[in-house]
């Protein structure tokens, strides 16, 4: 299973973009990268995913690197609502959600 | 469509009793998977399912059982239940293929006292 590194945490001010990256070097050719959040006391919830291209749908946008090792979930501009932990899990580390990123947001 | 439902919410439980925490899908998925959270942590995978009568154990099985006897239902048994077992679980489903992603329950805060 390919194994990721997030940072701990990270801080933004509302309303300014927020870039979560997400390091995944031994991601194999067929996995599609999938980032969810948790939200405080809820489960955890789908915010995107892609495969080779960048993506983007309502909550965010998902940059790819060409190599595929990294990935990047950006919030375009952050909210009070978007304090959470933020997962980013290759499909073949599918099972496992390791600690994510706590993101805080300044107002 | 309800999504993933898990019953129930709350439970405080003593030292040695045992419980099942249910957890039913109405989306016809045929992986589920059971997670706990203790607070300030990740979630660890303590077994899941590809299918009615498949089950396998994930991160952290010991204490806890499964069965899988229909595709909508995936309870979790907890036998001689101990301090350790207080976490928040998480079950959640996903179709088969690796395009496609999980849908969560909201999740049983399990406190033993």
């Amino acid at each position: 299973d390919a194994k990721t590194t997030q940072p701990n945490s990270m801080e933004s001010n509302e309303e300014e973009p927020v870039h979560l990256p997400c390091n995944h070097s031994t991601i194999s050719g067929t996995d599609y990268i999938h980032w969810y959040r948790q939200l405080p006391s809820q489960g955890p919830e789908y915010v995107i995913h892609g495969l080779t291209s960048n993506v983007n749908n309502r909550m965010a946008s998902l940059a790819i690197a060409e190599d595929r090792k990294s990935s990047t979930l950006i919030l375009h501009r952050a909210t009070l609502r978007d304090a959470a932990v933020y997962y980013c899990i290759p499909t073949g580390n599918q099972f496992y959600f390791g600690t994510g990123t706590s993101l805080t947001v300044i107002p | 469509n309800a999504g993933v439902t898990q019953t129930p919410k709350f439970r405080i439980l003593k030292i040695g009793q045992s419980m099942t925490l249910q957890c039913a899908q109405d989306m016809n998925h045929n992986y589920m998977y059971w997670y706990r959270q203790d607070p300030g942590m990740g979630l660890k995978l303590i077994y899941y399912s590809v299918g009615a009568g498949i089950t396998d154990k994930g991160e952290v099985p010991n204490g806890y059982n499964v069965s899988r006897s229909t595709t909508e239902d995936f309870p979790l048994r907890l036998e001689l239940a101990a301090p350790s077992q207080t976490s928040v679980y998480f079950c959640a489903s996903r179709r088969q293929g690796l395009i496609y992603g999980y849908t969560f329950g909201s999740g049983t805060r399990l406190t033993v006292v």
